[in-house]
């Protein structure tokens, strides 16, 4: 079964400052690893997805996510926080069937 | 990607009461998905809505309770019957795009009181 750990459910970093978002996951199969953005009264937008291939995978807004597979881990970064940032994070895993298991989300505020 | 909308965008329900949520996408798509969002907590899956056939429910979700409809390939209905408080959640559909990768709606955020 697959499962996602998203350590910290709030993270509080100042304008500028690097964003580190952490998932770890669980996985029987070799998984398929995401991570969502949902913006306030908003659904879910695609920020990078990881399949197959190179390990470092780049996204939208400047966001990249690596995939480690000795650590079982998908952590996300942004180099420099931008206010428009500041919205809920979402790490989710699949297998190579249809069924998503998404972790409990991280809240990112930007401090001015 | 596809365009995906859902109606009505947010509701205030009566308990004892049921909603109807309607999910469009721009494209022909085989499954489609809804989610269920509870207030401060992640995603879980309610059920997959194949055109054609039975929904698939997960494990605590039954049809009686979130009847879903999927005539052709480009919308779906998710029913909440007969709701209570504990059904105040964001409902969201997707769908899956490309090669597992799932896109999803804006979500109706449903209060029942």
């Amino acid at each position: 079964a697959q499962s996602v750990t998203q350590l910290g459910s709030h993270v509080s970093v100042s304008e500028g400052a690097l964003v580190l978002l952490r998932c770890n996951y669980s996985s029987s199969v070799p998984p398929y690893l995401f991570w969502y953005v949902q913006y306030p009264n908003q659904g879910l937008q695609l920020l990078l997805k990881y399949t197959t291939g190179a390990t470092l995978v780049k996204g939208i807004n400047g966001f990249e996510a690596e995939f480690k597979k000795s650590e079982t881990s998908f952590h996300l970064t942004k180099p420099s926080a931008h206010m428009s940032d500041a919205a809920e994070y979402f790490c989710a895993v699949s297998d190579s069937g249809n069924q998503f298991y998404f972790g409990t989300g991280t809240s990112l505020t930007v401090i001015p | 990607s596809a365009v995906i909308s859902q109606k009505p965008s947010r509701d205030i329900c009566q308990r004892g009461t049921s909603l109807t949520i309607q999910c469009q996408v721009d494209s022909q798509v085989t499954m489609m998905f809804w989610y269920r969002q509870q207030p401060g907590q992640s995603l879980t899956l309610i059920a997959t809505a194949n055109q054609g056939s039975e929904a698939t429910y997960e494990s605590g979700f039954v049809i009686d309770k979130f009847p879903i409809s999927r005539p052709n390939l480009t919308f779906s209905t998710l029913t909440v019957s007969n709701m209570s408080p504990e059904d105040s959640s964001i409902y969201l559909c997707s769908v899956e795009e490309g090669y597992n990768e799932q896109f999803f709606g804006p979500g109706t955020r449903l209060t029942v009181l």
